[in-house]
């Protein structure tokens, strides 16, 4: 069965700066990997995904995402953070042969600090 | 298309009534996903349709819940003889079929509180 861990419930990084949220993955076969976003009070929002190909990924707002198949990791990565990234970030796997439930982390609260 | 749409955003009621939550996706999408929310927590699958087939269900999803999908259009989560345990957000999903997977757009959610 496939499962997301996201190791960090917060992640606190000074606007400005780069950031990374940490997500690592299990499943028995290739992964489609996702990346969404939540605002206070909003619904959930798609950023990126990773199928195949290069495994740097660009989506949304100037996030990206590096697929790592020997560490099973697909970590979201932005250069420089602003304080509107502040929101709840969630990573989501689908199994590319186990049906089309999509199964997702436990999330990672972002605050990006002025 | 202004997207996936959930009625209602709000709904309290007591111990032991039943509730039903509707989802209108967007009208190409043929996929339609429900989920559940509760506070801390990741979104739990529950249930998928393709159309109006129901191709999966969680084994969260006791007999107390049923969803429905006539015609392939809108959706609708019905929770019978509600507990206190099912207060959350109840999320719906929709998505486009294909060679390859084009993500989720969410709706906002109905927030269920049972009292």
């Amino acid at each position: 069965a496939q499962s997301v861990a996201q190791p960090e419930d917060q992640v606190n990084v000074a606007e400005g700066n780069p950031l990374t949220v940490k997500c690592t993955y299990s499943v028995s076969g290739n992964p489609y990997l996702f990346w969404y976003v939540q605002y206070p009070n909003r619904g959930l929002q798609f950023l990126l995904k990773y199928i195949t190909g290069d495994n740097l990924v660009k989506g949304s707002y100037g996030f990206e995402a590096e697929f790592n198949k020997s560490q099973t990791s697909f970590h979201l990565k932005k250069p420089s953070a602003l304080v509107s990234d502040s929101a709840l970030y969630f990573c989501a796997v689908r199994e590319l042969l186990g049906g089309f439930k999509t199964i997702f982390g436990a999330g990672t609260r972002l605050f990006v600090k002025a | 298309d202004t997207g996936v749409s959930q009625n209602p955003r709000h709904k309290i009621t007591k111990r032991g009534q039943n509730v039903t939550f509707r989802c209108d996706p967007i009208s190409e999408h043929n996929r339609l996903y429900w989920y559940r929310q509760t506070l801390g927590q990741g979104p739990e699958f529950l249930t998928y349709f393709q159309n109006e087939a129901q191709l999966e269900k969680s084994r969260l999803l006791s007999d107390r819940f049923s969803a429905e999908r006539p015609k392939g259009s809108f959706s609708t989560l019905e929770i019978q003889r509600t507990e206190q345990g099912d207060s959350a957000m109840y999320l719906c999903a929709s998505s486009l079929a294909g060679g390859a997977d084009y993500g989720y757009t969410f709706g906002s959610g109905t927030r269920l509180t049972v009292v």
